[in-house]
């Protein structure tokens, strides 16, 4: 596609519940990265996919965070058992698969727990 | 590891202001130094980026200068508009790999008339 699409857009779920975010990388991109940013918060590393692969998870919170990617295209990342402190934007990126290539951005998942 | 330090704001400025917006690392080896906005309610875009020293990325009228000297890549525009009110993002790279990029936090920008 024309550029990083991300599903759903806006989530709002209630705690202890499961959540499953989606990203559709830009076509023919090989590295996919998801990010979280909280309120008032940065950029907070979470996971790397070179293809199927996760060369990269050291960002992942907790044991509830998980991410698969099939394909070498789309990528799920699922937290387990929400709880408030996951409210956040969840960015997801893709690039070509060499670090001279940038990297770009999708609009977000904004995720809210109650 | 690798970190970014970069101004705190929010920074608030007149159209037609100069800005600086200050931004320094740590990394190991020879990361590369990108600038990211985020206008509001869009997603992030790159700015400029510079992948070695002395270089300048350059766009829209940004600059940033890759100072070794320093660990440095401040974020200049001689006369801000408007249309600039929006978060920058400082961010490094190392190479060698499609390695992810540590950000700094953020430094929103406000630009009146």
């Amino acid at each position: 596609g024309a550029g990083v699409s991300q599903s759903p857009s806006n989530k709002v779920t209630e705690k202890g519940k499961d959540v499953e975010l989606r990203c559709d990388p830009i076509s023919g991109h090989t590295a996919l990265y998801w990010y979280r940013q909280s309120l008032g918060q940065g950029l907070e590393f979470l996971i790397y996919f070179q293809g199927n692969s996760a060369p990269d998870k050291s960002g992942l919170p907790s044991d509830r965070f998980s991410a698969e990617r099939t394909g070498g295209s789309v990528s799920t990342l699922t937290i387990q058992r929400t709880q408030q402190e996951d409210s956040a934007v969840y960015l997801c990126a893709s690039s070509r698969g060499t670090e001279r290539n940038t990297i770009y951005f999708g609009e977000g998942s904004w995720l809210t727990v109650v | 590891g690798n970190s970014v330090t970069q101004m705190e704001g929010p920074v608030t400025l007149s159209e037609e202001a100069f800005l600086t917006i200050n931004c320094t690392y740590t990394a190991t080896g020879y990361p590369s130094l990108f600038w990211y906005v985020q206008y509001p309610g869009e997603g992030l875009q790159l700015l400029l980026k510079a992948t070695k020293a002395d270089d300048k990325g350059s766009n829209k009228g940004f600059e940033a200068t890759y100072r070794k000297e320093t660990t440095s890549f401040h974020l200049e525009k001689g006369s801000v508009q408007v249309s600039d009110s929006a978060v920058y993002f400082c961010a490094l790279r190392n190479t060698g790999t499609a390695s992810k990029l540590t950000f700094g936090t953020g430094t929103r920008l406000q630009v009146t008339l």
